[in-house]
């Protein structure tokens, strides 16, 4: 399985942005790198991918190396309802032509008021 | 629009008892994953269904197994239960086969056994 490095956990105060970092030094050429959250009592939540650009949507900005092998997700003001395990995830093959998410353990990510 | 459903939210079993958990695809799509998080850890992938056909498999032995339906409700039937299935277990929808595709998750369904 492909391998993806998180630190175990962050802190960061509300309203300030907050920059998570991945490390994926064994991603192939056509591995999609993805982010879900989960926040405490339900199940994981989409947050963002991208291939090799850097891509923003209204949760959230994603920043990948030139050289691919590390990511850092943004959140541009965090908020208390922010607070949660976070997912950094190479997408990969379950079989036939499906894909499979393979999770780690994350980072756990606290905002303080 | 509904979102993905998974029924019962909690459930406890006694050792060597048989469950089949539940799970309600959201609109339109047409693969399902099962997965299962032990507590503290990431969900662990345990199989897929793509248009009723298993389509990928995660390190779990046979005595979980798996049903994808015409409407793409799915189920999950765990044989034999041992103290370890003690987990959440989580479903999650998507449409199509592709990498990039976005996946759904339910809330989970909380499995004790005692």
């Amino acid at each position: 399985d492909a391998k993806t490095t998180q630190p175990n956990s962050m802190e960061s105060n509300e309203e300030e942005p907050v920059h998570l970092p991945c490390n994926h030094s064994t991603i192939s050429g056509t591995d999609y790198i993805h982010w879900y959250r989960q926040l405490p009592s339900q199940g994981p939540e989409y947050v963002i991918h991208g291939l090799t650009s850097n891509v923003n949507n209204r949760m959230a900005s994603l920043a990948i190396a030139e050289d691919r092998k590390s990511s850092t997700l943004i959140l541009h003001r965090a908020t208390l309802r922010d607070a949660a395990v976070y997912y950094c995830i190479l997408k990969e093959k379950s079989g036939g032509s499906n894909y499979k998410l393979t999770f780690g353990k994350g980072t756990l990510l606290t905002v303080n008021p | 629009e509904t979102g993905v459903t998974q029924s019962p939210t909690h459930l406890i079993k006694t050792r060597g008892q048989q469950v089949t958990l539940r799970c309600s695809s959201q609109s339109g799509h047409n693969t399902v994953s099962w997965y299962q998080q032990a507590l503290g850890q990431g969900p662990q992938f345990i199989f897929q269904y793509y248009r009723e056909e298993e389509n990928g498999r995660g390190n779990f032995p046979p005595r979980f197994s798996g049903l994808q339906f015409p409407n793409y409700s799915s189920e999950l039937n765990v044989n034999a239960l041992e103290l370890d299935d003690s987990a959440l277990y989580l479903c999650a929808s998507s449409f199509g086969r592709s990498s990039y595709n976005e996946q759904f998750f339910g809330p989970g369904t909380r499995l004790t056994v005692l």
